[in-house]
């Protein structure tokens, strides 16, 4: 049973369009991460929180956004979409210690075209 | 900084064949290591972690010994079934890093009846 939630699960959207991806979770976490795989299945972090109004850019540099201003809501916003976007994003959550496991949700696969 | 590397795949087995899947990692500090699954059309599930040296994962079958010595984390099974089809991750999380998970670039296995 998932407790965190991803929607909308598929996105086909046009270029130059603002999306925003949603992540919410009900495990109380403070932190919270957004992942792009791309077809070759490989991960790359690109925003991870802390906690409450924390955010910051990952290892992939990315032109999305993200906000934190409550605990459960991890929203990443893109203001112009391009076709270059196309990929499946996943968001994680996890407790606070560092060997503490990752949440994931289902994904989120988005189409620009 | 610290790395993660898995064999390559994809790996094509028969059912109740024995599987192993090699990952080996490089790290700074002292890092929890973890197995991920991905099966098809889902985010991530931890599969078994290790958090200090000569621990041993466990579960679903599945194993994996922390070898310090050898700086890897192998994933193996005795029997696989075609159930176990999916994408296999390795990764590690460094408290010197922040206790950001980095991953392994995932391990297609592919099961046959």
């Amino acid at each position: 049973e998932a407790d965190i939630y991803q929607t909308p699960r598929y996105l086909v959207i046009g270029t130059g369009k603002k999306i925003t991806l949603e992540c919410s979770q009900t495990m109380g976490h403070d932190k919270m991460y957004w992942y792009q795989q791309d077809p070759g299945m490989e991960l790359h972090l690109i925003h991870y929180s802390y906690g409450v109004n924390s955010t910051e850019k990952g290892d992939l540099s990315s032109e999305s956004t993200v906000s934190r201003i409550r605990t459960e809501h991890f929203p990443l916003t893109l203001e112009s979409a391009r076709p270059s976007h196309t990929s499946q994003y996943l968001c994680a959550s996890s407790e606070r210690q560092s060997e503490s496991p990752l949440h994931f949700g289902n994904g989120t696969r988005l189409t620009v075209t | 900084g610290d790395s993660v590397t898995q064999m390559e795949g994809p790996v094509t087995l028969s059912e109740e064949a024995f599987l192993t899947i090699n990952c080996t990692y490089t790290a700074t500090g002292y890092p929890s290591l973890f197995w991920y699954v991905q099966y098809p059309g889902e985010g991530l599930q931890l599969l078994l972690k290790a958090t200090k040296a000569d621990d041993k994962g466990s579960n679903k079958g599945f194993e994996a010994t922390y070898r310090k010595e050898t700086t890897s984390f192998h994933l193996e099974k005795g029997s696989v079934q075609v159930s176990d089809s999916a994408v296999y991750f390795c990764a590690l999380s460094d408290r010197n890093q922040g206790g950001k998970l980095i991953f392994g670039q995932g391990t297609e296995l592919s099961v046959k009846p």
